[in-house]
C-alpha cells in the first residue's frame, strides 16, 4: 500500500458515456497527478495539481476533466471516449522537501476499456 | 526537453541470480534526480530507489542498487539475490531539481522475469 487509492479498478464504458475515476491520497501530500498507461508507451501525464490549483495540463483532450477540490481528493470525469482512451489510468501524489516535489507515489490505477 | 530510454523491453533472471536493467537519459541540466520504479502484476507502482545527481555515491536499497554514471548519462540497476516477488515492470524516471514541481519523465519499462 502507498497511501493512495483508486477506484473503481476496473471501468467498462460505451462512447457516451460519461463516468468519473476518483483518486484519494492520506500522505499529507500537496501536489496530484493523472498518468495514462497504454501498452509499450511510456507514461503519459496529463494533469498536475499543486495545492488544488491545475498547474499542467499536458494537451489532454476536453473529452478528460480533472477536479480536485481538495489536495486529498482528485477526479477524473470522462465523457464521450474514444476507443484509443482505453489505458490504465494512475493516479499519484508527492510531497514537497527542500522545496521540490520529490517521489511521486502511485494509485493501484483505473483499466478502462471504451467500448 | 529531457527523455529516458530503457533499452531493454524485457529481461529474465534465475532465481538468486544477479541482473542489471539499463537506463540513459538525456538533459542539459547540472541538478537532478532518477529513480527506479516497480511496477508489479497487481499494477500498483512503488518506488524502488533513487539517487541525486549531486551525488557521486551510487545508492542501494537492500538489494537493489545503481550504477550512477552523470557523464555518460546512465542510471543502471542492480537486483542482486533475485526473487520471484521482482517479477514485474520496471521504470526508469527523470526529474529536474528546479524547484516547484516539475514532472517525472519516465522510460517505456524492461519487464523482469524471475524464473525458478
Amino acid at each position: 500500500e502507498t497511501g493512495v487509492t483508486q477506484t473503481p479498478r476496473h471501468l467498462v464504458m460505451g462512447m457516451t458515456n460519461k463516468k468519473s475515476l476518483k483518486c484519494e491520497q492520506h500522505l499529507g501530500h500537496n501536489a496530484m497527478y493523472w498518468y495514462k498507461q497504454s501498452a509499450k508507451k511510456p507514461l503519459e501525464l496529463m494533469f498536475v495539481y499543486n495545492f488544488k490549483e491545475q498547474t499542467e495540463n499536458n494537451s489532454v483532450p476536453s473529452r478528460f476533466s480533472p477536479e480536485c477540490p481538495n489536495s486529498s481528493h482528485l477526479f477524473l470525469h470522462l465523457h464521450t471516449l474514444q476507443p484509443e482512451d482505453s489505458a490504465l489510468y494512475l493516479c499519484a501524489s508527492s510531497g514537497l522537501r527542500g522545496g521540490v516535489y520529490n517521489e511521486q507515489f502511485f494509485g493501484p490505477g483505473t483499466r478502462l476499456t471504451v467500448l | 526537453a529531457q527523455t529516458v530510454t530503457q533499452s531493454q523491453p524485457e529481461m529474465s533472471v534465475q532465481e538468486a541470480e544477479t541482473v542489471t536493467l539499463s537506463c540513459t537519459y538525456d538533459t542539459s541540466e547540472s541538478d537532478y534526480y532518477l529513480f527506479w520504479y516497480k511496477q508489479p502484476p497487481s499494477r500498483q507502482m512503488i518506488l524502488v530507489i533513487r539517487q541525486e545527481a549531486y551525488k557521486q555515491q551510487n545508492a542501494t536499497e537492500n538489494r537493489f542498487s545503481v550504477n550512477f554514471q552523470k557523464a555518460a548519462k546512465s542510471f543502471s540497476l542492480k537486483i542482486s539475490d533475485s526473487q520471484l516477488g521482482d517479477a514485474a515492470m520496471y521504470f526508469c524516471a527523470y526529474r529536474s531539481a528546479n524547484s516547484g514541481n516539475t514532472p517525472l519523465v519516465f522510460g517505456k519499462g524492461t519487464r523482469l522475469s524471475v524464473i525458478a
